[in-house]
């Protein structure tokens, strides 16, 4: 199976701030990464599919990047609705599989 | 309007069995593929297994943790997902989410609101 890892685990900022996830495969993926977020009690929100392609709906200050094994997620200036736990996914083989998780705390 | 609406979770003894379903509308469920995901209290999310199409073969998957124990199956006339689970552990206990792949396999654009399943004795 995939492993994929998060980096940091979690995350303190402020509302403007730019911050940034990093996200690594056991093995090349290629460009077959999605983000999500997930506020307490809800459903996760897919955010970005195929590495850097921004989902519809999903402001542009989320933004996606790499291929291969390293991966990031960019959030350009912090709202107070992006405080939530955000999850890499591969989707390059099944067993499809998730990072731990990186919660996003004010 | 998409919805996924997912039923049959609850309290259950380990050993036992459970059938959960997700009522699928707003979109052609015969041509969705579909997964189930979970999350343990407090914890990730985790990949339970995933059925596509008829069309495209009907091919099912499991993650290693179901494999064996869970069964997926869909009926496309009542528009209805399926997950059987056997033999269900302490382990199990999460909320199940139904998932519509979108917009490309392996992408989870559409989730239910998901059911909370709770083995314990």
């Amino acid at each position: 199976d995939i492993q994929m890892t998060q980096s940091p685990s979690s995350l303190s900022a402020s509302v403007g701030d730019r911050v940034t996830i990093t996200c690594r495969a056991s093995q090349s993926i290629s460009n077959y990464l999605s983000w999500y977020h997930q506020k307490a009690g809800k459903a996760p929100k897919l955010l970005i599919y195929a590495a850097s392609t921004l989902q519809s709906g999903v402001p542009s200050r989320f933004s996606g990047s790499g291929s291969g094994t390293e991966f990031t997620l960019t959030i350009s200036s912090l709202q107070p609705e992006d405080f939530a736990t955000y999850y890499c996914q591969q989707n390059y083989s099944t067993p499809y599989t998730f990072g731990q998780g990186t919660k996003l705390e004010i | 309007e998409v919805q996924l609406v997912e039923s049959g979770g609850g309290l259950i003894e380990p050993g036992e069995s459970l059938r959960l379903s997700c009522a699928a509308s707003g979109f052609p469920f015969n041509k969705a593929w579909m997964s189930w995901v979970r999350q343990a209290p407090g914890k990730g999310l985790e990949w339970v297994g995933r059925i596509i199409s008829s069309n495209d073969g009907g091919r099912i998957d499991y993650g290693a943790p179901v494999k064996g124990r869970f069964t997926i199956s869909r009926d496309d006339s009542k528009n209805t997902l399926y997950l059987q689970m056997n033999s269900l552990t302490t382990e199990d206990t999460a909320v199940y989410f139904c998932i519509w792949e979108l917009p490309s396999p392996g992408n989870f654009e559409y989730w239910g609101q998901g059911t909370l399943v709770t083995v314990s004795s």
